[in-house]
């Protein structure tokens, strides 16, 4: 059974600091890496997501892998109290098809 | 709004009965999954579709629950005989590639 796991949280930071969102696999095979946020009583949206090939950045956000240690971590520079959510952490083998997704982790951005 | 939608966005039904949901992707998007998602975790995979075909389905999922997309292009879920563990929210995502754009979701309560 693939399993991805996160801290559940919550996570609490101060407004203007960094938030560090950590998520690991168990299947060594996955190809691609999803982060997405979920505020309470909506759904979940897209942040970013990565391939097994390389980190990225996009604006606040950096999402980084490491596959000898097989986690994933999100970075959220300058976090805002709009950014207080849950963040999903998902993972695909197959490029399209099976998605794992975590428990995801509450953030708390107090201001 | 040209976005995932579906309907009901509520239903509330008893022990026994059977419930269908339906989800309309976005236009060009061949890819739809559905989850459930419970709260606390994170969604759960019960099925992929490209265009019209079902090729994949959760090892998870009862044989209560089936889902069609006859066209390609909306698809509804049913689940027959619901039980009060069926009690959830039932997420739908579309996707022309690797990312996945979810609904607002149908919330179900079994009594």
């Amino acid at each position: 059974q693939k399993e991805v796991e996160q801290n559940s949280g919550p996570l609490s930071v101060p407004e203007g600091a960094i938030a560090s969102l950590n998520c690991t696999y168990s299947d060594r095979g996955s190809q691609s890496f999803f982060w997405y946020r979920q505020y309470s009583g909506k759904s979940p949206e897209l942040i970013m997501f990565i391939y097994s090939n390389g980190d990225k950045e996009d604006g606040r956000f950096t999402a980084q892998l490491n596959k000898a240690s097989q986690y994933v971590s999100l970075l959220i520079r300058d976090s805002q109290p709009s950014d207080s959510a849950t963040y999903l952490c998902a993972v695909n083998q197959d490029y399209g098809q099976n998605f794992v997704f975590g428990p995801g982790t509450r953030l708390s951005v107090l201001p | 709004d040209t976005g995932v939608s579906q309907d009901p966005r509520h239903k509330i039904t008893k022990r026994g009965q059977n419930v269908t949901f339906r989800c309309d992707p976005i236009s060009e998007h061949n890819r739809l999954y559905w989850y459930r998602q419970t709260l606390g975790q994170g969604p759960e995979f019960l099925t992929y579709f490209q265009n019209e075909a079902q090729l994949e389905k959760s090892r998870l999922l009862s044989d209560r629950f089936s889902a069609e997309r006859p066209k390609g292009s909306f698809s509804t879920l049913e689940i027959q005989r619901t039980e009060q563990g069926d009690s959830a929210m039932y997420l739908c995502a579309s996707s022309p590639n690797n990312e996945q754009f979810f609904g607002p979701g149908t919330r179900l309560t079994v009594l």
